[in-house]
């Protein structure tokens, strides 16, 4: 099966801070990606990444960077973490292109506070 | 632009009581309408992926069908366990790295 594995579960961080948000996958893919998700909303895409050190932009990068040193590694970054980051982020991964067997699997989530 | 649209926002079932969740979608060329499930606080578990109208898959007491226009998760004879968040997504021909989700139908089912 495959895992992809979020840091925490819960953070709780004070406005200002720099937040790391570290994700690893287990089914050497090469494309991993950074949602958030908020009620209403739905899950919006924050940045991805589909090699080791390749980023590209999402629909909603500001206020964020991202890290991915190993290809099983992708790390979300808050540079100066802000209230209205409070939400739910999520970590997913796949096979690059658009076949069979290119699904995204995603992680369990982290639930971000910032006050 | 891509789009997609799912209803209803809401659904509460009786135990045993069979229904449909829709997910309409507007994307320059399909490569993909996916279904998750999720739980509270949990990340999205991958049900399905389609690719063509016609194409149907199974799971359990799931059913996805797909069309030229939208998506259709038949539950057949649904369970308490059943409760849960079912979102839709889709990838366009366009940007093939990126998926379009839709806000989810959030099912709830009693016994």
């Amino acid at each position: 099966d495959v895992k992809v594995t979020q840091s925490s579960r819960y953070l709780v961080k004070r406005t200002g801070e720099k937040v790391f948000l570290e994700c690893v996958q287990d089914m050497d893919h090469e494309n991993m990606f950074w949602y958030r998700q908020d009620p209403g909303l739905g899950l919006r895409l924050i940045y991805f990444s589909y090699d080791v050190k390749m980023k590209e932009k999402g629909d909603i990068p500001e206020g964020y960077s991202v890290s991915r040193e190993k290809k099983e590694r992708f790390s979300l970054i808050l540079e100066s973490a802000s209230t209205n980051q409070t939400s739910m982020y999520l970590c997913a991964s796949r096979y690059p292109g658009t076949g069979r067997n290119t699904e995204a699997f995603f992680g369990q989530g982290t639930r971000l506070t910032v006050v | 632009e891509d789009q997609v649209t799912q209803s209803p926002e809401a659904l509460r079932l009786q135990e045993g009581e069979s229904s449909s969740l829709n997910c309409s979608y507007t994307v320059s060329g399909l490569r993909g309408l996916f279904w998750y499930r999720q739980d509270p606080g949990k990340g999205p578990e991958f049900l399905f992926t389609l690719y063509s109208a016609g194409e149907e898959k199974e799971k359990e007491r799931l059913k996805a069908t797909l069309t030229k226009k939208e998506s259709f998760l038949h539950i057949t004879a649904p369970k308490p366990e059943d409760s849960a968040t079912y979102l839709c997504a889709v990838r366009g021909y366009y940007n093939t790295d990126k998926l379009i989700f839709g806000t989810g139908t959030r099912l709830q089912v009693f016994p």
